[in-house]
């Protein structure tokens, strides 16, 4: 069975801060991606990476995927209240049907 | 709007009733996936359609959860003889292709179920 596991679960910082949130695997993702989440919402997509070792930045995020491609790490830059949600990470499973494996999510409280 | 509509928004019922739950995909997608959301959870994988028919449906609990997609449109999530264990957020997300090429998931604000 695919896992993935993130940390921290809950995260609230000052506005500023840096953050990291993490995810992790034993098993091997062919791609990772991370959503984020408001209340009352659907995720919506920020980035998805393919190769091991990838990094890409959006804005003040950097995404990056392990070299093994089993884990994967988000940093927040200077976080701002705008990036109060819920991230997740997600990983195509190992079917060919492009469901996805979601993570627990890590809930990002920013104060400003 | 032109994004996944699902109703209802919010559906509070008693425990043992029937529930159907639908999606409206953005026109032209294809692919039409289900998961459930329970609080403080990352969604769960329920079911893939690609076209009419459910390709993937080893997400489904039991034998209690179907759905149908019979135009290759609009997709319904049914529940039958529901439990207080059903309660959670229920998504619908579409896509131009799925399968292992799987393109953007957009997905729907979800269908709140609270089974009492």
């Amino acid at each position: 069975t695919q896992l993935l596991e993130q940390s921290p679960q809950f995260l609230s910082i000052q506005e500023g801060e840096n953050l990291t949130v993490y995810c992790n695997s034993s098993s091997v993702f062919s791609s990772l991606q991370w959503y984020r989440q408001e209340p009352g919402e659907g995720p919506v997509l920020l980035v998805t990476v393919v190769t091991g070792g990838e990094v890409k930045k959006l804005k003040r995020l950097t995404f990056q995927f392990g070299d093994a491609r089993k884990d994967s790490s988000l940093h927040i830059t200077a976080a701002q209240p705008g990036d109060t949600g819920l991230y997740l990470c997600a990983g195509a499973g190992s079917s060919n049907t492009g469901k996805l494996i979601f993570g627990q999510g890590t809930t990002l409280q920013v104060k400003p | 709007g032109a994004g996944v509509s699902q109703t209802p928004s919010n559906k509070v019922t008693e425990k043992g009733k029937y529930v159907e739950l639908r999606c409206d995909p953005i026109s032209g997608h294809t692919a039409l996936y289900w998961y459930r959301q329970s609080l403080g959870q990352g969604p769960e994988f329920l079911i893939y359609f690609q076209g009419t028919g459910a390709a993937d449906d080893s997400g489904l609990p039991n034998d209690r959860f179907f759905a149908v997609r019979p135009e290759g449109s609009v997709s319904t999530l049914k529940i039958q003889r529901t439990e207080r264990g059903d309660s959670a957020v229920y998504l619908c997300a579409s896509t131009t292709r799925g399968g292992r090429d799987t393109g953007e998931l957009f997905f729907g604000e979800g269908s709140r179920l609270t089974v009492l």
